[in-house]
């Protein structure tokens, strides 16, 4: 299965500022998607994240506050801009892998806090 | 519209047997997923079935019916360390996996 690491793993941050979270994974994979889970929610899906071209976000998110880069299939960063204590959450990068019959496989997570 | 349901919190016995269900609703049906998440840590995959049947993996196995949109993961010999909650996740026509609350599963010895 592919290997996918995210960084930081934690932060706390003040509101009004930008974190990015970085997603590297061992092989090389069409798709990657972002993640949020709000404490004892489910799983919400920010956005595809597509090589060469501007990430496909659902609805409810938007660019400005969620950029996103993908510059190449094994790397894509998340910006979470201008943070509220409402964004607090857990950040999961995800992955599409090929090889196993489209298993989505996840980051370890990155755990923002901001006060 | 789409929709999962999951019972929220199941308990059970250590050495004992649990079967966690799960109705899906979906526009279009490309196979259902079933994750298990600890407390703080990401999703890890568990099974993924496509067709009907029962799918068995060491002591989890999964089932699926299409017709009836149903699905249950069934946990054999339970341990501690399967204290988690256990997300099932359709996937629908646009191939992206259909996420709830999932069932919280709670291991007592």
């Amino acid at each position: 299965s592919a290997v996918i690491s995210q960084k930081p793993s934690r932060d706390i941050c003040q509101r009004g500022t930008s974190l990015t979270i970085q997603c590297q994974v061992d092989s090389q994979v069409t798709m990657m998607f972002w993640y949020r889970q709000q404490p004892g929610q489910s799983l919400t899906l920010i956005a595809t994240a597509n090589q060469g071209s501007e990430a496909t976000y659902e609805s409810g998110f938007v660019i400005d506050k969620f950029p996103i880069s993908r510059p190449n299939l094994t790397f894509s960063t998340l910006t979470v801009s201008n943070m509220s204590p409402e964004d607090s959450s857990i950040y999961l990068c995800s992955v599409l892998d090929d090889r196993e019959g489209k298993t989505q496989y996840f980051g370890p997570g990155t755990r923002l806090l901001v006060l | 519209g789409q929709n999962i349901d999951q019972p929220t919190e199941m308990t059970a016995t250590e050495g004992a047997i649990v079967q966690i269900n799960c109705t899906y609703q979906t526009s279009g049906f490309n196979g259902l997923f079933w994750y298990q998440q600890h407390a703080g840590e990401a999703p890890t995959f568990l099974s993924y079935n496509v067709l009907d049947g029962l799918e068995e993996k060491g002591r989890f196995s999964s089932f699926l019916s299409r017709s009836k949109g149903y699905s249950y993961l069934l946990l054999k010999e339970l341990q501690m360390k399967d204290s988690a909650s256990y997300l099932c996740a359709p996937v629908d026509s646009n191939y992206q996996l259909i996420w709830g609350a999932g069932t919280k599963l709670i291991i007592k010895p």
